[in-house]
Formats: structure tokens, C-alpha cells, sequence
């Protein structure tokens, strides 16, 4: 166990729909990564926040977009859905910029 | 962009050989890192490197970074059968302006026949 949360585990929807996937770091830990893994493009990062500020963005589409609360969960909202976006999702922690350690995903599925 | 290029692809192995796999890239990393992946879980980190040269093991495994900082290999020693998944290099390039971010080589999927 990482230490590291995410609900939830599955998520069924529909194309066009908007789902919220949320993660809940480690204790101490101030960095949430959030990456995408499918399997034609692999593990891919798409958004970094530390400590409540956006720090680094990766290949996140413009549907997407991300927030870290003041008790440093976070969440990763997806809209207008597409087939394509069906993935694991996963959230990592850090303390800062140094080792991450990833949670156990969502796996969306989108009909 | 940045790429890894992790190999080998796949490997399929008969308990108590040794394993060794690889990524290279033509861009330079701050850190690398090892994970493991079993079906449907998230990655769990198995080792974490620091600085060109440097050499960690953590049991049975063993993992470098390269002095070009360009490169890494993970050895596993004596295999068994709870080996089995995928393993994936991680690199973290230089800070400016990219955070924390990794980038991931494609996998190696290691099978152990007992």
C-alpha cells in the first residue's frame, strides 16, 4: 500500500458526460501528479500541483482540467467525454519533486 | 520530446536466471526510477536513483544510473515466479518549468516459467 488513494476504482459513462476522478496523497506529501495510461500511448503525465498551485502541465487536453484543495486532495475533472478517453488514471504523490508514489488508479470506461 | 527507450520489450524466463533490462534516452534525467505493474494496479516503485553513477539495490534487484545520466538498467537476480508484470523505467528531466514530471519508458513485461 502507497499511501496513496483514489476513488473510484471503476467508472462507467457515457460519451459526452462529465466524471470527477479524486485522489488523496500521502500523509506530508505536498506534489499530486496525475498521469493517463492507455495502452497505445503508455503512462503519460498530465498535470502537476503543489501545494494548491499548478506547477507543470504535460499533454492535458483542454477538456480536462485539475484542482488541489487546502487539505491537499485533489481532483481530476473530465469532460465532453470521448471513446478515447477510456484509460487508467492514475494520481501520485510526492514530498516535493523527488520520488512519486503512484495510487492504485481509476479505470474509466466510456460507452 | 523526450523519450525513453526501454528493452526489452518482453522477456519470458525460467526461474532462478538472472534478468536485465534497459532504457536509454537522448536527453538527460535528474532521477530515475524502477516500477512494477501487476494487471489493473498502479505502478510500485522499486528503486530510486539520484546521481550519475550511482548504484542501489534493494534485494534481489539492482539498478544504476548511468554516468551520461542518459541511461539506467535494472538487474534482477536469481528470478521467481512472483517477478511476473511489467516493469517501466521513469525518468525526471531537468526542473525548469517541468515540475516533478516523469516520463515513462514503454515497459518490459517479464514472465517466469517455475
Amino acid at each position: 500500500d502507497s499511501g496513496v488513494t483514489q476513488t473510484p476504482k471503476h467508472l462507467i459513462t457515457a460519451t459526452g458526460q462529465r466524471v470527477t476522478l479524486r485522489c488523496s496523497p500521502r500523509s506530508g506529501d505536498l506534489s499530486v501528479y496525475w498521469y493517463q495510461q492507455s495502452l497505445d500511448q503508455g503512462l503519460q503525465f498530465l498535470i502537476q500541483y503543489y501545494n494548491g498551485e499548478e506547477r507543470a502541465k504535460g499533454n492535458i487536453l483542454e477538456r480536462f482540467s485539475a484542482q488541489q484543495f487546502p487539505d491537499l486532495h485533489s481532483e481530476l475533472n473530465l469532460s465532453s467525454l470521448e471513446l478515447g478517453d477510456s484509460a487508467l488514471y492514475f494520481c501520485a504523490s510526492s514530498v516535493s519533486t523527488d520520488t512519486q508514489y503512484f495510487g492504485p488508479g481509476t479505470r474509466l470506461t466510456v460507452l | 520530446g523526450q523519450q525513453l527507450n526501454q528493452s526489452p520489450q518482453s522477456m519470458f524466463i525460467q526461474e532462478g536466471e538472472d534478468v536485465s533490462m534497459n532504457c536509454t534516452s537522448s536527453s538527460i534525467f535528474n532521477t530515475w526510477l524502477w516500477y512494477k505493474q501487476d494487471p489493473g494496479e498502479g505502478p510500485v516503485l522499486l528503486i530510486a536513483l539520484y546521481k550519475a553513477g550511482e548504484l542501489t539495490s534493494n534485494g534481489r534487484l539492482t539498478a544504476q544510473f548511468g554516468i551520461t545520466r542518459k541511461d539506467s538498467f535494472l538487474n534482477i537476480s536469481a528470478s521467481i515466479p512472483s517477478d511476473v508484470g511489467i516493469y517501466f523505467c521513469a525518468g525526471r528531466p531537468p526542473l525548469y518549468n517541468q515540475g516533478g514530471k516523469l516520463i515513462f519508458g514503454q515497459g518490459t513485461e517479464l514472465s517466469v516459467k517455475p
